[in-house]
């Protein structure tokens, strides 16, 4: 069974700083995609990057980017120039492609921007 | 072209009683996931349904919960005889359903979160 851990249960950083947000994952499966999603306040869930396991370059969209680490299983999110509305939980996911498709999601980071 | 919708968004419901939340995917989309994320908690994966069909129910507690999905109208997830722990957000999210491995993303409602009195 795939495993997605957050070590980082809560973060805090000063408006348009840089922070990593961590995650790492357990799988068997070579075929797969990872995911970081953002919940704000309001609970929405909120896909933010995606990254192919079979792609070896890193994903980046706007002032977010991933470091993908195949090897050591390890998919972390750098937001750049960081902003008050990035306060949000973010969630760390897992899809495998064979099967369902069913998104294994980890525990979480609690990340807060300070003005 | 909607998303994917959710109702009610917050439920109240006393222990004992029956839980239904609803989720109509967006359109075009015959493929349906249910999720639970308890207070403090990641999102778990509970069912994954096709129209008429459930196909993976390996996190569905194996008592009070069922889900379907007809036909016609929106996915139904129901809970019964609620418990307090059965308190959380529920979130749906639908995909296409295409072919083989092919990547199908999966775009989340806004959940519905029950309270168990």
């Amino acid at each position: 069974a795939q495993t997605v851990t957050q070590s980082q249960p809560e973060m805090s950083v000063q408006e348009a700083e840089t922070v990593t947000l961590s995650c790492t994952y357990d799988t068997s499966e070579s075929n797969y995609y990872l995911f970081w999603y953002k919940q704000p306040p309001s609970r929405q869930m909120i896909l933010v990057i995606r990254q192919e396991a079979y792609k070896q370059q890193n994903a980046t969209e706007n002032r977010f980017s991933v470091n993908f680490q195949k090897a050591a299983k390890s998919f972390s999110l750098k937001i750049s120039d960081s902003q008050l509305g990035d306060t949000a939980m973010y969630f760390c996911a897992f899809m495998g492609l064979g099967g369902a498709q069913k998104l294994v999601f980890g525990q979480g980071t609690r990340l807060t921007i300070n003005p | 072209n909607a998303g994917v919708m959710q109702n009610p968004r917050h439920l109240v419901r006393r222990r004992g009683q029956e839980a239904r939340l609803r989720c109509s995917p967006m359109k075009g989309h015959s493929h349906v996931y249910w999720y639970r994320q308890l207070p403090e908690e990641g999102l778990k994966f509970m069912v994954y349904l096709q129209k008429e069909n459930i196909i993976d129910e390996s996190g569905m507690p194996k008592e009070r919960f069922s889900a379907e999905f007809p036909k016609e109208g929106p996915s139904i997830l129901r809970i019964q005889q609620v418990v307090r722990g059965d308190s959380a957000a529920y979130f749906c999210a639908s995909s296409p359903g295409l072919a083989g491995d092919s990547y199908n993303e999966q775009f989340f409602g806004p959940g519905t979160r029950l309270t168990v009195l």
